[in-house]
C-alpha cells in the first residue's frame, strides 16, 4: 500500500545551519505531497504541498521539490531558527483521497 | 473562519468507561478524518468521511471504537469500554477532496 518515510530524528541544530529533512514515498498514479508541522500542544498545520512531478512547494523559508524519479519531497530551510523547532510531518495525499503521514522528524534548534 | 473544532480538549476517564469525542469541520469541507497520535506509532488515520459517508475504517483498532458524522458540521469519535491503552491524542481533520486537510487541537485522552 502506499506509503511515507522519512528521516528518523531527532535532528539538533544550531541557529543559522542548513536544514534537510529526507522524505520518500511510496504509491500508485499521482499523489500529492505535503509537508505539516507540529508545535507543542498544538495540532498539525500546513508547511507547504506541491501536486504535481517537479513543483516546489515554499513557504517562512522552507522549500521541497515534488521528484517523482526519485520519488521524494525532502525538506529543506537555508538558515534555520531557534522558532522552528517543531516535529516535521511529510504525507502523501493519494487519489483516494487518504492522507497518509512519515512518521514524525523532531527538530531542535539550539541558540 | 474558527477552523476545525474539537471537545473536549482533555478527557480523564477510567477504564471501562465510554468515551466520546467531537468534532466541527470547517463549513464547505466534504471529507472528515480521525487521527490518533501516540509516541510509538506515531500518526495513524482511523476513519474518514467523504460527504459524510465513511469511506475507510480499517484503521478503527478494534469493535470498541466507531465513529459517526450525522450531518456536515459533526462527528463523533466513540470508545466503548476505553481501556488504558486506548490513551493518545486524537486529532479531527477536514477538507475539500482537493486541498489540503486543516486540523483541530486534538483531544487528550488519558484512560487509568
Amino acid at each position: 500500500g502506499d506509503s511515507v518515510t522519512q528521516m528518523e530524528g531527532p535532528v539538533t541544530l544550531s541557529e543559522e545551519a542548513f536544514l534537510t529533512i529526507n522524505c520518500t514515498y511510496t504509491a500508485t498514479g499521482y499523489p500529492s505531497l505535503f509537508w505539516y508541522v507540529q508545535y507543542p500542544g498544538e495540532g498539525l498545520q500546513l508547511l507547504l504541498k506541491a501536486t504535481k512531478a517537479d513543483d516546489k512547494g515554499s513557504n517562512k523559508g522552507f522549500e521541497a521539490t515534488y521528484r517523482k524519479e526519485t520519488t521524494s519531497f525532502h525538506l529543506e530551510k537555508g538558515s534555520v531558527q531557534v522558532s522552528d523547532s517543531a516535529v516535521y510531518f511529510c504525507a502523501l495525499r493519494n487519489q483516494g483521497g487518504k492522507l497518509i503521514f512519515g512518521q514524525g522528524t523532531e527538530l531542535s534548534v539550539k541558540p | 473562519d474558527a477552523g476545525v473544532i474539537q471537545s473536549p480538549r482533555h478527557e480523564v476517564t477510567e477504564m471501562g468507561q465510554e468515551v466520546t469525542l467531537r468534532c466541527k469541520p470547517i463549513s464547505g469541507h466534504n471529507s472528515l478524518f480521525w487521527y490518533r497520535q501516540t509516541m510509538m506509532r506515531g500518526l495513524e488515520l482511523l476513519i474518514y468521511f467523504n460527504n459524510n459517508v465513511p469511506i475507510d475504517d480499517s484503521g478503527m483498532p478494534e469493535d470498541r471504537f466507531s465513529a459517526k458524522m450525522p450531518n456536515a458540521s459533526f462527528s463523533t469519535l466513540k470508545i466503548q469500554p476505553s481501556e488504558p491503552r486506548d490513551s493518545a491524542v486524537y486529532f479531527c481533520a477536514s477538507s475539500t477532496w482537493t486541498s489540503p486537510l486543516h486540523f483541530g487541537n486534538g483531544t487528550r485522552l488519558t484512560v487509568t
